[in-house]
């Protein structure tokens, strides 16, 4: 079983839509979700953050978080074709051990005009 | 720019050869973090550092490969005796704190090496 697993799509929506983008993984001591963005060729850029069970709203992107579940996800509201890039789930370590990500493949989007 | 800096930002050398890639942290960063991405694959952790010492080099692979991050300076990737299979985008990212405070990490734009 792979640490964080993505579907690696690509997902396609038309353009003003919600897209979901869905994470899973395997450390029930992960304490730290983030939701990167990478247009093709370019480095990832941060777009959330989350640390707690629950909702997180930050403009368009709301990243969701079930511990139980071991599972995060990003919605994204009135996707516009800008929208269209890789999108890298990942995960922190335990408390104190450490600061290293552990990334998925991630998911592939295409918004279509 | 007060974002992430890494340079160069492309790097071609032959198989045998040294590569050196710098990072210098955002401003007020004292964490650095070592990434590659191979061509078609995801981001894998490599090092992560802070002033003078190395903290978790787990994904570092066992020869060839050593980081460094002095008290003055950038810090320092370096692949001695390239192979062609060192060909990867390699990207340095900063955090205010390390793993105590789980910080969101800033990438910089990356190194994109290629071996001839």
């Amino acid at each position: 079983q792979k640490e964080v697993e993505q579907n690696s799509g690509p997902l396609s929506v038309p353009e003003g839509a919600i897209a979901s983008l869905n994470c899973t993984y395997s450390d029930r001591g992960s304490q730290s979700f983030f939701w990167y963005r990478q247009y093709s060729g370019k480095s990832p850029e941060l777009i959330m953050s989350i640390y707690s069970n629950g909702d997180k709203e930050d403009g368009r992107f709301t990243a969701q978080l079930n511990k139980a579940s071991q599972y995060v996800s990003l919605l994204i509201r009135d996707s516009q074709p800008s929208d269209s890039a890789t999108y890298l789930c990942a995960v922190g370590p335990p408390y104190n051990q450490g600061g290293k990500l552990i990334f998925g493949q991630g998911t592939e989007l295409s918004v279509k005009p | 720019n007060a974002g992430v800096m890494q340079n160069p930002r492309h790097l071609v050398r032959r198989r045998g050869q040294e590569a050196r890639l710098r990072c210098s942290p955002m401003k007020g960063h004292s964490h650095v973090y070592w990434y590659r991405q191979l061509p078609e694959e995801g981001l894998k952790f490599m090092v992560y550092l802070q002033k003078e010492n190395i903290i978790d080099e787990s994904g570092m692979p066992k020869e060839r490969f050593s980081a460094e991050f002095p008290k003055e300076g950038p810090s320092i990737l370096r692949i001695q005796q390239v192979v062609r299979g060192d060909s990867a985008a390699y990207f340095c990212a900063s955090s205010p704190q390390g793993g105590y405070g789980n910080q969101p990490q800033h990438f910089g734009d990356g190194t994109r090496l290629s071996i001839l």
